[in-house]
């Protein structure tokens, strides 16, 4: 893998369905996942930050896991509610230099239907 | 400090014309990121600061953009004689720059259309 790629690209999903999205990054160079969500007219906030491999991180109805031996995450939401909708993007750091800057993926689109 | 600010939200502007956006980070952080948003794409690097200093620019950013961050404050993008193709979503985002990886804090970014 070259770049950072996410699947779906969209998802339209009942409420209270569960839901997960995955990212895929290059495993070389890998410093952090960052995992934002970004809902329309807002600006993209910060869901998680994971830099170990086997790392699981959860806020309150979404959780996330990453393994960086094979360059991927999963973002998982439980009983999704309308209020998730949003563009879900996973980022990748790399180390060195250039630590802080984020390579994303292309997002995916989350709707959720009452 | 209620969170990065970018002024203005919306921009139109004619072919050929010079914008400037502005982005004011949170104020402790060091780091200042610029990042440009197309449809249906995730947003693309395209330079960022420590401090005033402006450490590292794409190389897809063309010689009619550029950045500064003048006393290591806010900062501003300039495009220069604009394109159809600059019409974009201009986010800036600012980290604390030190301590291990943490969350960029984005602005609700800036809304190019060149018509």
């Amino acid at each position: 893998i070259l770049n950072v790629e996410q699947s779906p690209q969209s998802l339209h999903v009942q409420e209270g369905d569960s839901t997960n999205f995955t990212c895929s990054f290059p495993s070389s160079n890998f410093y952090a996942l960052h995992w934002y969500r970004w809902e329309t007219a807002k600006s993209p906030e910060a869901l998680f930050v994971m830099t170990l491999n086997g790392d699981e991180k959860k806020k309150g109805r979404i959780s996330a896991t990453l393994n960086t031996k094979e360059g991927y995450s999963y973002l998982y939401i439980k009983g999704s509610q309308p209020e998730d909708s949003a563009t879900y993007l996973c980022a990748k750091e790399a180390g060195g230099t250039s630590y802080g800057k984020l390579t994303f993926g292309q997002g995916t689109i989350l709707t959720v239907h009452p | 400090d209620t969170g990065v600010s970018q002024n203005p939200r919306h921009k139109i502007t004619k072919r050929g014309q010079n914008v400037t956006f502005r982005c004011d980070p949170i104020s402790e952080h060091n780091r200042l990121y610029w990042y440009r948003q197309t449809l249906g794409q995730g947003p693309e690097f395209l330079t960022y600061f420590q401090n005033e200093a402006q450490l590292e620019k794409s190389r897809l950013l063309s010689d009619r953009f550029s950045a500064e961050r003048p006393k290591g404050s806010f900062s501003t993008l300039e495009i220069q004689r604009t394109e159809q193709g600059d019409s974009a979503m201009y986010l800036c985002a600012s980290s604390p720059g030190r301590g291990g990886p943490t969350e960029a804090f984005f602005g609700q970014g800036t809304r190019l259309t060149v018509v």
